[in-house]
């Protein structure tokens, strides 16, 4: 079974407007952690925020939010205010114990476009 | 900032050949990760090392090895490369103590494998 579901392979959202990411994770474990990361055309892969398995609060970074939802094993990003700069391909990822130690997942991605 | 350094950029290597890619973590980061992204994949995480010491192991292949030097940089070893190893393999860097959980990425190094 994929660890990271991303269902959604493109979106477009209007400049300023607020978009959701969709990720949805399994595991099996009570201590793991989600990511997400932004990757522009360029290549360059840019961490955007970190939500832990026993964080009780939703993780905020700047316009930046992860709406985590532990029972629904789901992990969403929120952008708010969207801007152009937004536009790249965002991936959702996940940390988990393993006995050869921490193992890291990626989705498959969600490609972003800001509309002016 | 000094940010997390990769050389080289751009490699270019033959079947069977053998690579070497180097990565410069932060400044006082103790922690390297080694990703594999190949062309329109999500990325593949292969080994990371915390205090020179291995500490995760992923999907890394056996023709890889990698390792962590005393100042702290890393190198991918890779030997008998196949067409499949063309990837963008990126490398990042974080200090467990003050940020595990932010990984801060290099640009990568584009290994093309003819």
């Amino acid at each position: 079974a994929q660890k990271i579901t991303q269902t959604q392979p493109g979106m477009f959202v209007q400049e300023k407007e607020a978009v959701t990411l969709d990720c949805t994770y399994d595991t099996s474990d009570q201590s793991y952690g989600l990511f997400w990361y932004k990757q522009p055309s360029s290549g360059e892969m840019i961490f955007l925020i970190y939500q832990g398995s026993y964080d009780e609060q939703n993780a905020t970074e700047g316009r930046y939010s992860l709406n985590f939802q532990k029972a629904r094993k789901s992990a969403n990003l929120v952008i708010s205010a969207s801007q152009l700069g937004d536009s790249a391909m965002y991936f959702c990822a996940m940390r988990e114990p393993s006995n050869t130690g921490n193992q890291f997942y990626f989705g498959t991605g969600t490609s972003l476009t800001v509309i002016p | 900032a000094a940010g997390v350094i990769q050389s080289p950029r751009h490699l270019i290597k033959e079947k069977r050949e053998t690579a070497t890619l180097k990565c410069y973590p932060i400044p006082r980061h103790d922690t390297v990760y080694w990703y594999q992204q190949g062309p329109g994949q999500d990325p593949q995480f292969l080994i990371s090392f915390y205090e020179k010491m291995q500490s995760d192991k992923g999907s890394i292949p056996d023709r890889f090895s990698a390792q962590q030097f005393s100042d702290y940089h890393s190198e991918l070893n890779m030997s008998s490369l196949e067409l499949g190893d063309s990837a963008l393999y990126f490398c990042a860097s974080s200090l467990q103590l003050v940020g595990p959980n932010e990984q801060f990425f290099g640009p990568g190094t584009r290994l093309t494998v003819l």
